[in-house]
């Protein structure tokens, strides 16, 4: 079956420290890949995606890299805020063939606290 | 516009009672979504509707678990016989289309349930 597996947490940085969030993925079909945060108090939002290999989402400076070769698709920010604290969630769905249609739903990985310090 | 809204917010209940939970999602979505965030679980995919018709129910965890949408808008989620294990944040989230190659989805803030 379709699966994420995140790196464990919490993770805690202090302000303008780079930010690394692993995320390996195994799927059945053709995966587009997400990020999605959740920041205190509110709802799931959608922080970046990639729908085929070596896409790069970017948002928020915030970016990661759909690498095919070795499931991956690792959360990057070069100089976190303490507004950046919040979980992360990586997150899949799969279409049935390349150029086909998603089933719609998403299967997450089981989140990253991230913390960051003044 | 507004985002996807569910009521009630929190859901204190006894092991034993029916809960329905419900979710408004974004005006002129036909897509909707369920899942469970549970700290056990982590983020569970419970149930879809494309309109009023449900393709993939394969989350729903047993036959206590039922949804439905009607005038393809609301959603009701609900739970017969509620059992412990069911305490989690129920979460919504609507979207444009359904059959899309990428469909962005919407999530609502959630009804945390709590079965005593």
């Amino acid at each position: 079956g379709d699966s994420v597996t995140q790196m464990e947490g919490p993770v805690t940085l202090s302000e303008e420290a780079f930010l690394t969030i692993n995320c390996t993925y195994t799927a059945t079909g053709y995966p587009s890949l997400f990020w999605y945060v959740q920041y205190p108090g509110e709802g799931l939002q959608l922080l970046l995606k990639a729908t085929k290999a070596d896409d790069k989402g970017s948002n928020k400076g915030f970016e990661a890299t759909y690498r095919k070769e070795t499931t991956s698709f690792h959360l990057e920010k070069g100089s976190v805020q303490v507004s950046d604290s919040a979980v992360y969630f990586c997150a899949l769905s799969v279409r049935s063939n390349a150029g086909g249609t998603s089933y719609g739903k998403l299967t997450f990985g089981q989140g990253t606290i991230l913390t960051v310090h003044p | 516009g507004a985002g996807v809204s569910q009521s009630p917010s929190n859901k204190v209940t006894e092991k034993g009672k029916d809960v329905e939970l419900r979710c408004d999602p974004i005006s002129g979505h036909t897509a909707l979504y369920w899942y469970r965030q549970s700290l056990g679980q982590g983020l569970e995919f419970l149930i879809y509707f494309q309109g009023n018709s449900a393709p993939d129910k394969s989350g729903l965890p047993s036959d206590r678990f039922s949804a439905e949408r009607t005038g393809g808008s609301v959603s009701t989620l609900t739970i017969q016989r509620t059992q412990q294990e069911d305490s989690a944040v129920y979460l919504c989230a609507s979207s444009l289309v359904w059959r899309s190659s990428y469909n962005e989805q919407f999530f609502g803030p959630g009804t945390r349930l709590t079965v005593l």
